[in-house]
């Protein structure tokens, strides 16, 4: 069965350390991959997107994520943690098949607390 | 240029009754995708319209129905409320132009409903 784990439900970091949040997925094929973060009372914004090509990939506010097709893993990575990091990411896939475009699987989510 | 817009923000119902949720797409974006966030869960797809027809379904009943305009504006129903369907619903919208590269979704904030 088709999976997206973020084995991670809850992670505390020190404001200026760095962050690491896993995902890792289970298709047939490789997926497209993204990671999304969710403050509270918004929605989903997008940092980062994996189609095709480097594996390392570069999104907004500083962040970046790994595509290791060894390991089915997409981890999302930052260097230096600021407090307005503090949010919910969600790791999503998206088939490579026209009929199921745009249809994401995500998975649960990862809480990210950011103290002084 | 307008982003996504839902609306109701906020919504309170008691089991049994039916509820219409409604979605404003991004200017220029003629589809629309419906995911249900659960509380502590990432969302889970619901369906997707393109050119005023379903275009997929996730593993929701038919309960759980939708509507998209003419002007790809669209509206998620569902019928006979259970209480756990008490959760965020996601409207996001995005261009299909072809089926051979994919198009970037825009989610808005969510309506919050309440199931009592």
């Amino acid at each position: 069965a088709q999976s997206v784990t973020q084995p991670d439900i809850h992670i505390t970091v020190s404001e200026g350390a760095s962050l690491e949040l896993r995902c890792n997925y289970s298709y047939g094929a490789t997926p497209y991959l993204f990671w999304y973060v969710q403050s509270p009372g918004q929605g989903l914004q997008l940092l980062l997107k994996y189609f095709s090509g480097d594996t390392l990939v570069q999104g907004i506010k500083g962040f970046e994520a790994e595509f290791k097709r060894s390991q089915s893993s997409f981890n999302l990575r930052k260097p230096s943690v600021h407090w307005s990091d503090a949010a919910e990411y969600f790791c999503a896939v998206a088939p490579m098949t026209t009929d199921s475009w745009g249809k994401f699987q995500f998975g649960a989510g990862t809480q990210v607390v950011v103290t002084p | 240029e307008t982003g996504v817009t839902q609306s109701p923000t906020h919504l309170i119902k008691t089991r049994g009754q039916q509820v219409t949720l409604r979605c404003s797409s991004q200017s220029g974006h003629n589809t629309v995708s419906w995911y249900q966030q659960a509380l502590g869960q990432g969302p889970q797809f619901i369906f997707q319209y393109y050119r005023e027809e379903e275009n997929g379904r996730g593993n929701f009943p038919p309960r759980f129905s939708g509507l998209q305009f003419p002007n790809y504006s669209s509206e998620l129903n569902v019928n006979a409320l259970e209480l756990d369907d008490s959760a965020l619903y996601l409207c996001a919208s995005s261009t299909t132009q072809g089926l051979t590269r994919y198009n970037e979704q825009f989610f808005g904030p969510g309506t919050r409903l309440t199931v009592l």
